[in-house]
């Protein structure tokens, strides 16, 4: 079955750290572009970060540069969030989503369940 | 960066209804627009990208339409299982976008 499966959410104090991780099955991880989107407590959806296929090149929303990192790593099948220096505005489920292309378009094509991330004291 | 902006950010319909969700970009986004269903407690699903192509699976119900700035999601026959919160998002440049959400409800 085709799908991804997010890790590694909880309770974290502010400053602090946490590493999220997904699993995707059932495709050819090395092939694709990869994604980090979260979504507040009642709020909308909000791009993180994307990967390309080998890892090479990553983009962020300005509000974790510096913050946040992430990794896919294709010889393990796997793709990572890592997050310092928390704040209680990154209080959010965290979707691990991979992104299809249809020629010169593309969208989020496959999405996790999510992960919850609670930054407070 | 391109700000995206759902109208209405609620609405209320009946089954069968012809529902219509608009989407405007900030500038130009060419066809670069996905379209998003979210149900409470879910994962959101595409359900159009590239403004007009139906992703694989959902019902022909659904279309969308539009260029450069102004975009429209339309539902031609309102059913229950319909019921959700729809996100356009722009796929033009980085930074990623989304809309803020249009929560459609059964009146």
């Amino acid at each position: 079955e085709v799908q991804l499966a997010e890790s590694g959410g909880g309770l974290v104090q502010p400053g602090g750290s946490l590493r999220l991780s997904c699993a995707p099955s059932g495709f050819t991880f090395s092939s694709y572009w990869m994604s980090w989107v979260r979504q507040a407590p009642g709020k909308g959806l909000e791009w993180v970060a994307n990967t390309k296929p080998d890892g090479s090149q990553k983009y962020y929303v300005d509000s974790v540069k510096g913050r946040f990192t992430i990794s896919k790593d294709n010889a393990k099948i796997s793709l990572s969030l890592q997050m310092n220096s928390l704040r209680a505005d990154d209080t959010a489920v965290y979707y691990c989503a991979r992104i299809a292309f249809y020629g010169d378009s593309w969208s989020f094509d496959l999405w996790g369940r999510g992960t919850l991330v609670t930054v407070s004291s | 960066d391109i700000q995206m902006t759902q109208s209405p950010s609620s609405l209320s319909a009946s089954v069968g209804d012809r529902v219509t969700i608009t989407c405007r970009a900030s500038q130009s986004i060419s066809s670069y627009l996905n379209w998003y269903q979210q149900k409470p407690g879910k994962a959101p699903k595409v359900i159009i990208y590239g403004t007009s192509r139906l992703h694989g699976g959902v019902p022909s119900r659904f279309s969308g339409s539009g260029s450069g700035t102004d975009f429209t999601l339309t539902i031609s026959s309102l059913q229950p299982e319909d019921i959700a919160t729809y996100y356009c998002q722009e796929s033009s440049s980085y930074p990623i976008t989304f809309g803020q959400g249009t929560r459609l409800e059964i009146k």
